[in-house]
Order: structure tokens, then C-alpha cells, then sequence
């Protein structure tokens, strides 16, 4: 398995639909886990970090399922906006310096 | 609040030229420091990273360096570019969350990059 594996997509939705991103990954020991959306031509930028089973923050929630090893990202009422690549991040190494290991990323399209 | 900056914003080279990529953090000290390079419709590779001042580690044997003479400056060089150098490159920083329990979690933000061409 590689560390981090995610579908390439592109989703396309339209506007007001919920779509979800799985995740998974290699390393049980891992910890926390990060997604980070990235526009296309700049960096990417943190959008959700989950430490527990999962975390919610307006219309985006991401579950963990450290059983399965995979996170999954949940974003209802889908806006143009939102058209973007989403990258899952996990942490390799030990607790006192971790790298990140990135997805190579699902790209979502939303049209109106 | 913190910043980071990166520059320049795009760069042209020929192959065989040098190359130097400077980025600076604001607002924190002593960040841990990344330089990732994302190659057209790839993923992010880790090239670099640093610990503190002095203190580099290398993720893949390449044709690149990294150096941090400040404790918030990390600089990416190269003697002589090849093609395959062409990409985006990004630093990071970070700081470390510990919880409960002695886990921890790693939050990275990112500068706006450098979109580097090699021709």
C-alpha cells in the first residue's frame, strides 16, 4: 500500500450537492492527519486538521477510521468555490519531528 | 501573526545556470523549515528540511542544496541546473502541537512559491 492514496478524480458536481474524498493510508502509527486545498498555480493551503475521529467546520467535516486507515472529507452544499484539488497529509516519524507525506490530491469540479 | 515569503515568484533559467530561492519566515522563532517541490501534476516531494540553525536534512539525493543561515531564512541553491529542476517550489514552516497522551500533530503552512522553468 502507499503511505498516502487518494482517487485523482476530477469529481464534477453541481452546485448544492455533498460530495466525499476517501483517503488512505500506510503508517497505523500515525497520529493526526491533515487536509489541505490547493487552487490551481498556489500553494496549498491547511483546511482541516484531525487529531480524534474527526473534525467539523462549517460545511466541511473529515472522519477518521483508524481501524480501516482511512479519512475521508465530507463537503456539503457544494459551492464554485470549491473547485479545487484537495490533498490528504499524514505525519511519518517520531512524535518529536514529523514530516508530512501528501496525496497526490482529488480534484473536485463545481459547476453551477 | 505569521508570514512567510518566498522569491522570486517565477523564475526562467537555462540549464547549467545556479540558482538561489529564498524564504523567510515572520512572526515565530525557530520554525521548523521545508522545501517541497511539486512538478507539473504531481504530488509534493519533501527535498529539505531544518531544525534550526545549521541544521539541514536531505530527503533525496539530488542536484540541490539547502542552507539556513538565519533562523528564519532557508535558502535553496543549485551549482548548475538541469531540466528535470523545473517545477514548484515551495517552503513550509511549522511548529509542533503536543496532546495529551504524548502525540502530536504538525501543522505546516506554506509561502506562495516559486514556479521555476528550466529551458
Amino acid at each position: 500500500r502507499k503511505e498516502v492514496e487518494q482517487d485523482p478524480g476530477p469529481f464534477n458536481v453541481p452546485e448544492g450537492a455533498t460530495v466525499a474524498f476517501n483517503c488512505t493510508y500506510s503508517n497505523s502509527a500515525s497520529q493526526s492527519f491533515f487536509w489541505y486545498r490547493q487552487d490551481c498555480r498556489k500553494e496549498p493551503k491547511l483546511l482541516m486538521s484531525v487529531y480524534s475521529s474527526g473534525n467539523e467546520d462549517g460545511r466541511f467535516t473529515a472522519q477518521l477510521n483508524r481501524a480501516s486507515q482511512y479519512i475521508s472529507l465530507l463537503i456539503r452544499d457544494s459551492k464554485l468555490s470549491d473547485s479545487a484539488t484537495y490533498l490528504c497529509v499524514v505525519p511519518t516519524g517520531d512524535t518529536g519531528f514529523q514530516k508530512l507525506v501528501f496525496g497526490t490530491g482529488t480534484r473536485l469540479l463545481v459547476s453551477p | 501573526s505569521q508570514t512567510i515569503h518566498q522569491w522570486p515568484a517565477t523564475l526562467v533559467q537555462p540549464v547549467g545556470s545556479p540558482l538561489s530561492l529564498e524564504c523567510t519566515v515572520e512572526g515565530t522563532s525557530n520554525p521548523n523549515l521545508y522545501w517541497y517541490r511539486q512538478a507539473a501534476g504531481r504530488g509534493l516531494q519533501l527535498l529539505f528540511y531544518s531544525v534550526g540553525i545549521g541544521q539541514i536534512s536531505s530527503e533525496v539525493p539530488q542536484n540541490l542544496s539547502a542552507s539556513r543561515p538565519q533562523d528564519r531564512q532557508f535558502i535553496l541553491s543549485s551549482k548548475k541546473l538541469l531540466l528535470s529542476d523545473s517545477g514548484f517550489y515551495l517552503c513550509a514552516w511549522s511548529y509542533v502541537f503536543l496532546l495529551a497522551g504524548g502525540s502530536s500533530y504538525n501543522e505546516q503552512f506554506f509561502g506562495p512559491g516559486t514556479r521555476l522553468t528550466v529551458l
